[in-house]
């Protein structure tokens, strides 16, 4: 059982460059989270999907996009990529659970540097 | 700005030592969940609370919720080496919304 799979896992851009990542889960979640990670501030959540075909902005959605075209993938683009855009990229995903919870199941990260 | 604060930033203790550290926020919230990540690593889920003043224990960790579901607390007895890790709070504010994390606090035991 694979989870949640990122690719890739390293990449290096220079600025204005375009990219895609790619997350797939397996679990049949609807929840889907693309965060970054940077030094100090813990997990900053960039866009979110409450299933196919919707996407929200969360706390730091700018200069991002994302794509929930089918259920198990939520890709996160960058369109011209800057320095502080340098960062470690989690996905995640979870259950829809009425009145209760929902564990988070991360990807291992997808590591960005933006020359 | 930061919803969730978590102090300390930093810890380093010996092992054996016991330890609290907190998570706080000025808004009430429908459930907390606390994560451990280790390096290179996503994080993964240790226990969620969703009644204040929720007590839960998981081996040496207690989790505490507040009773005005505003703030919780991660104590570990007699921390080991294997302990050393991230330890973030996050939060949804009703049933159904986007989850937020803490900055977390950064452990380390040294053995």
């Amino acid at each position: 059982n694979a989870g949640v799979t990122q690719t890739p896992k390293f990449r290096v851009l220079k600025t204005g460059q375009s990219m895609t990542l790619l997350c797939a889960q397996d679990m049949n979640h609807e929840y889907m989270y693309w965060y970054r990670q940077d030094p100090g501030m813990g997990l900053r959540l960039i866009h979110y999907s409450v299933g196919e075909g919707t996407t929200a902005k969360g706390e730091v959605p700018d200069g991002y996009n994302v794509s929930r075209l089918k259920k198990q993938n939520f890709l996160l683009g960058l369109e011209s990529a800057a320095p502080s855009q340098t960062s470690v990229y989690f996905c995640a995903s979870s259950y829809r659970l009425a009145g209760a919870t929902g564990e988070l199941f991360f990807g291992e990260g997808s590591r960005l540097t933006v020359l | 700005t930061q919803l969730l604060e978590q102090s300390p930033q930093f810890l380093s203790i010996q092992e054996g030592e016991n330890l609290t550290v907190y998570c706080n926020s000025s808004s009430v919230f429908s459930s907390l969940q606390w994560y451990r990540q280790e390096p290179g690593e996503g994080p993964v889920l240790l226990v969620t609370v969703v009644t204040g003043g929720e007590v839960k224990k998981l081996k040496r960790l207690t989790f505490q919720f507040g009773d005005a579901r505003k703030d919780s607390s991660l104590h570990i007895t007699a921390a080991q080496p294997g302990d050393t890790g991230l330890y973030l709070c996050a939060f949804r504010k009703t049933s159904y919304d986007k989850v937020i994390f803490g900055p977390g606090t950064s452990l380390s035991v040294i053995p």
